[in-house]
Order: C-alpha cells, then sequence, then structure tokens
C-alpha cells in the first residue's frame, strides 16, 4: 500500500535555530501533502495544506513565516520551523493525497517529535 | 464551529472483552467520518470511514462504527479486544466530497490487559 516516509522521528534542537522536517510519498504521487501538530492529550491540528507546484495555504493563526512548507515535488513536501522556540516543542505529522485514490484516501506519516530546548 | 470530541482520553480493557470508542461532532451538515488508528512510532492507519448510506460500517482488523445522526455520534466497536490493539485511536470528520482536510479528535489510549 501507499508509504509516507516522514524524517526525521525525533529531534533536538537549540532555541533560536532551524530545524527541517521530510515527508516523502514512496510508492506513489502526493498531489496534496496537510502538515499537522499535535500537543500531548490533545487534536491533531492542521496547520497547512500544500499543493505540489504552489504555496502553501496556512490555517488561521500559523505563522506562514515561521512555519516554512516545500512541495516542490510530486513525493517530497518539507516543512521548516525557523527560529524554533520551545513552544514549537510538539509532535508533526504529514498526510498526503494519492493522486489515484478515492475521496480522502490520505496516507499518514509517522510522525516527528521536536523539542526545542 | 466544527469539532469533534472524545469523552474517553484513556480506556482500559480485558482481552477479549468488548470494546466501544466514544465520538461526537458538531457540524454544520452530516460530514464524512472516519476512525483512525496510531501505534507508537507510526503512521495513522484508516480503520474505517462513513460517506453515506449503512449507517453500520465495516472495517479492517474486526472493527465497526454505528453512525447516528440524532446523537451526532460515530462509535467505534469491537466485539472482541485483542492485546495488539492497543493503540491511539482518532475519529475525524471532513467536509463531503472531495479532499478536504479532516478535524480531529484529542484520541482515545486504549490499554489492553491479558
Amino acid at each position: 500500500g501507499a508509504v509516507v516516509s516522514q524524517h526525521p522521528s525525533r529531534v533536538i534542537c537549540k532555541s533560536g535555530t532551524s530545524v527541517k522536517i521530510e515527508c516523502r510519498s514512496l510508492d506513489f504521487q502526493a498531489t496534496t501533502m496537510f502538515w499537522y501538530r499535535q500537543f500531548p492529550k490533545q487534536s491533531l491540528m492542521l496547520m497547512a495544506t500544500s499543493n505540489e507546484g504552489s504555496k502553501a495555504t496556512y490555517e488561521q493563526g500559523v505563522e506562514k513565516d515561521k512555519f516554512l512548507i516545500n512541495h516542490a515535488s510530486l513525493t517530497l513536501s518539507t516543512l521548516t520551523v525557523t527560529s524554533a522556540h520551545p513552544e514549537d516543542s510538539s509532535f508533526y505529522i504529514c498526510s498526503a493525497r494519492d493522486r489515484r485514490a478515492s475521496s480522502y484516501g490520505y496516507t499518514f506519516g509517522s510522525g516527528t517529535r521536536l523539542t526545542v530546548v | 464551529a466544527q469539532s469533534v470530541t472524545q469523552p474517553d482520553i484513556h480506556i482500559t480493557v480485558s482481552e477479549g472483552a468488548s470494546l466501544e470508542l466514544r465520538c461526537n461532532y458538531s457540524y454544520g451538515a452530516t460530514p464524512y467520518l472516519f476512525w483512525y488508528v496510531q501505534s507508537p512510532g507510526q503512521g495513522l492507519q484508516l480503520l474505517l470511514k462513513y460517506f453515506s448510506g449503512d449507517t453500520l460500517v465495516q472495517g479492517i482488523k474486526g472493527f465497526e462504527a454505528e453512525f447516528k445522526r440524532s446523537q451526532s455520534s460515530f462509535n467505534l466497536r469491537k466485539p472482541s479486544v485483542h492485546w495488539s490493539d492497543a493503540a491511539e485511536y482518532f475519529c475525524a470528520v471532513g467536509a463531503p466530497g472531495g479532499y478536504n482536510k479532516l478535524i480531529f479528535g484529542a484520541g482515545t489510549r486504549l490499554a489492553v490487559h491479558p
């Protein structure tokens, strides 16, 4: 079946630095990628939606200059957390739409645990 | 506002016992409804989904869910739980048709005692 590889699974970075998270669709073309974050004991909250070759659409309240999303190809999307701060520590997860799949045929990555110290 | 509520943060059942995980939603119209499961270190896997038609839907791994419009609920059930079912379960809703964003509940963590 469809697989989305998300890396890294865990990352610790110093406050003020930037961190890049990658999501790759291994055996399908992902026309749309969704990026979520999840705080402990809370829902997955959608941060942004990206379509291949176009700018991402950010949800209200998400800083687009802080969370840079690039979806330059049909198999790769990246989320860069710029100038990370401790409050950015969270679980980030991507979800890709397989262009061949039926409605809501989404495949999720395994997530990235970001800790900013 | 659109929202999904999973009232039970944590549930513990004995292996072989039946299971019901609750999900209630608030939405303008009848949304598409989903249940996902997440094991530690893994991505979310779709268990089942409801778009329309028969309100009792069957999914993978022996799970089923029942849509009740009057109660705005979509509870997940399994008649006999296996130890491998221990995981986090998420209920989600999406706008009907096409490919739209999902709104997730907070999740229910299931523990299974031998």
